[in-house]
């Protein structure tokens, strides 16, 4: 069965700073990824997906993610951390064997920014 | 272009009740899901549909039931709520394929 494990549960980093959010993955074939953030009483806003091709996507907001898949890894990384990027990170995988619609989520981490 | 609209946002009941929080999305996708939050447990998937007429259960699906009889459409319904479907629910929708979901605001709801 997929599953996507987020050993993190909150990260806290000065702004400014570099980041670096930890996404494990387990699935059966291919994966698509995702990386989602969550605002307080927001939805959730896709940053970033995998999809084939280049092991590192760019994303909205400065993200990017590398695809690993030789340690079933997707992390999330930005260089220089705002303060408005206090949030809480999802990952995801889905993909062709159990059905692009059923994305399994990651518990979340969630990022404070101190001044 | 309104995206994916949840309503209502907040929503307390009693144990019993029946209601149905409503999802509508103006962006003619296919796929329409709906997932639930709770604390320390990310998003679980609940019902799920392909297109109009073709709905599957998804992980939690006991205590719910959907319906999709238009593209735009895809109302979850709760028979009869328990306290423990006190959660926040998000409704989000994707074209076919692998392009990601658009999700919506949330409905908050409180069973008690």
């Amino acid at each position: 069965a997929q599953s996507v494990t987020q050993p993190d549960i909150h990260i806290t980093v000065s702004e400014g700073a570099s980041l670096e959010l930890r996404c494990n993955y387990s699935y059966g074939a291919t994966p698509y990824l995702f990386w989602y953030v969550q605002s307080p009483g927001q939805g959730l806003q896709l940053l970033l997906k995998y999809f084939s091709g280049d092991t590192l996507v760019q994303g909205i907001k400065g993200f990017e993610a590398e695809f690993k898949r030789s340690q079933s890894s997707f992390n999330l990384r930005k260089p220089s951390v705002h303060w408005s990027d206090a949030a809480e990170y999802f990952c995801a995988v889905g993909g062709a064997n159990t059905g692009f619609q059923k994305l399994v989520f990651g518990t979340g981490t969630r990022l404070l920014v101190s001044p | 272009n309104a995206g994916v609209t949840q309503t209502p946002k907040f929503q307390v009941l009693k144990t019993g009740q029946s209601m149905t929080l409503q999802c509508a999305q103006d962006m003619n996708h296919e796929y329409m899901s709906w997932y639930r939050q709770d604390p320390g447990m990310g998003l679980r998937l609940i019902h799920y549909s392909v297109g109009a007429g073709i709905t599957d259960q998804g992980e939690v699906p006991n205590g719910y039931n959907v319906s999709r009889s238009t593209t735009e459409d895809f109302p979850l319904r709760l028979l009869s709520a328990a306290p423990s479907q006190t959660s926040v629910y998000f409704c989000a929708s994707s074209y076919k394929g692998n392009n990601g979901y658009t999700f919506g605001s949330g409905t908050r709801l409180t069973v008690v």
